[in-house]
């Protein structure tokens, strides 16, 4: 299966502090997402982006499809922010759909 | 906007016993995907259901089992429970998986479960 790395593995930030995530793959990939995890478990969507540039209020995500990499920015970091974000992946072929998940970035961010 | 819901939230038993998890896709969804995520681990893809047929499989045991029903909602079954089995399971669906096109997925609040 294709490998998803992300780095780094935690993040401790004080708030109002900006950071980014990154995830690299190890080959072409169909599709990407990011997710935040919040600490209640719950999985939610944060951009889905397989190649390009995209924004959403303090986030922003570019994926650069043919170096196999993404980048996830957060600016003015605030404290429920805190959670695991996953990078994931869609492959080509026969994996068509399936997510292949990175190990997470752990970010604290303290008031 | 509606989600993916599942059914049930938390779930215990005991060694041996057995489970059955169900997943109500978001409307017009006609794919639905299970994942496993155990303690401090990412989500491991199980299998999928595409138009109520499997479409893919992964790391998914013997014991388990999983069908798509012609509302499209899903039901994974887990028989003879492990210890192991002891994780946070979601499901998730998407619209556009048999043309692999704007293939979003959407992810559950997941099952928890425990086995004692």
């Amino acid at each position: 299966g294709i490998q998803v790395e992300q780095s780094p593995p935690d993040l401790i930030l004080q708030e109002g502090a900006n950071s980014t995530l990154r995830c690299n793959f190890s080959d072409s990939v169909n599709n990407l997402q990011w997710f935040h995890q919040n600490p209640w478990g719950q999985l939610i969507n944060l951009f889905y982006i397989p190649s390009g540039t995209k924004q959403n209020g303090r986030l922003s995500a570019t994926t650069v499809a043919t170096e196999r990499y993404s980048l996830l920015y957060i600016s003015s970091s605030q404290t429920t922010d805190s959670g695991v974000y996953f990078c994931a992946v869609e492959g080509r072929g026969s994996t068509l759909g399936r997510l292949y998940f990175g190990r997470g970035t752990q970010l604290t961010v303290w008031p | 906007a509606a989600g993916v819901i599942q059914s049930p939230r938390h779930l215990i038993k005991e060694k041996r016993e057995t489970a059955t998890l169900k997943c109500y896709p978001i409307p017009r969804h006609d794919t639905v995907y299970w994942y496993q995520q155990g303690p401090g681990q990412d989500p491991q893809f199980l299998i999928s259901f595409y138009e109520k047929m499997q479409s893919d499989k992964g790391s998914i045991p013997d014991r388990f089992s999983a069908q798509q029903f012609s509302d499209y909602h899903s039901e994974l079954n887990m028989s003879s429970l492990e210890l192991g089995d002891s994780a946070l399971y979601f499901c998730a669906s998407s619209s556009e998986a048999g043309t692999g096109l704007n293939n979003e997925q959407f992810f559950g609040p997941g099952t928890r479960l425990t086995v004692l």
